[in-house]
């Protein structure tokens, strides 16, 4: 079973600051996919980054990037230039890639497996 | 934000009442998920549909019912829960693409329904 580990129950970091979130993750799979969601105050969770494991390239959005060791099954996540609305609960998730067969039948298992989470604050 | 949505927002019932939680997408999604958020728990996945049929159930309890009318609407029926069952309920939809080799799996989540059982 696949499992996700964020060491960081919280965060804090100052305004205009960089702010790393740690991530592992434990899986037999070769194809997977990883996510970080962001869940502010009010409560809407929101896709920030999301990595293949079949890319070597690290995934970059904008302030935000990600830091994937596939080997070492390490995801974290950079926040550059720190704004308050980034404070928030951020979630690692992890995703395996299903077989096409699946698909013919109607699509994919979806089962996305999400760690405890890291409460940041961002602090003015 | 408003691509899927979820009504009520909070919900206050007792054991023995009889509720249902409501979520509609509007991005022309083709699955729809269930997921239980705890304090100090992770997310639960609880109940995936794919086109309308339900192809994951995590060892949910009797007492959760889910319903998917069509591939924008869902429903989690609620009886006899416990005390245990309050929780935030987060209702998500994602677009499949058979046939491509790399689809995006990204889920959009709505707002909540904050549960709480008396």
């Amino acid at each position: 079973a696949q499992t996700v580990t964020q060491s960081q129950p919280e965060m804090s970091v100052q305004e205009a600051e960089t702010v790393t979130l740690s991530c592992t993750y434990d899986t037999s799979e070769n194809n997977y996919y990883l996510f970080w969601y962001k869940q502010p105050p009010s409560r809407q969770m929101i896709l920030v980054i999301r990595q293949e494991a079949y890319k070597q390239q690290n995934a970059t959005e904008n302030r935000f990037s990600v830091n994937f060791q596939k080997a070492a099954k390490s995801f974290s996540l950079k926040i550059s230039d720190s704004q308050l609305g980034d404070t928030a609960m951020y979630f690692c998730a992890f995703m395996k890639h299903s077989v096409p067969m699946k698909w013919y039948y109607g699509g994919s298992q979806g089962n996305l497996i999400f760690g405890k989470g890291t409460k940041l604050s961002v602090k003015p | 934000e408003t691509g899927v949505t979820q009504t009520p927002r909070h919900l206050v019932m007792g054991m023995t009442n009889k509720k249902s939680l409501k979520c509609e997408q509007h991005l022309g999604h083709n699955a729809m998920y269930w997921y239980k958020q705890s304090a100090k728990k992770p997310l639960e996945l609880m109940f995936v549909y794919n086109f309308k049929e339900q192809t994951e159930n995590n060892s949910v309890p009797s007492r959760f019912s889910p319903e998917c009318p069509n591939s924008s609407h869902l429903f989690l029926h609620l009886h006899t829960l416990q005390p245990e069952d309050s929780a935030l309920y987060l209702c998500a939809s994602s677009q499949d693409f058979p046939g491509e080799p790399r689809p995006s799996y990204e889920q959009y989540f709505g707002p909540g329904t904050r549960l709480t059982v008396t």
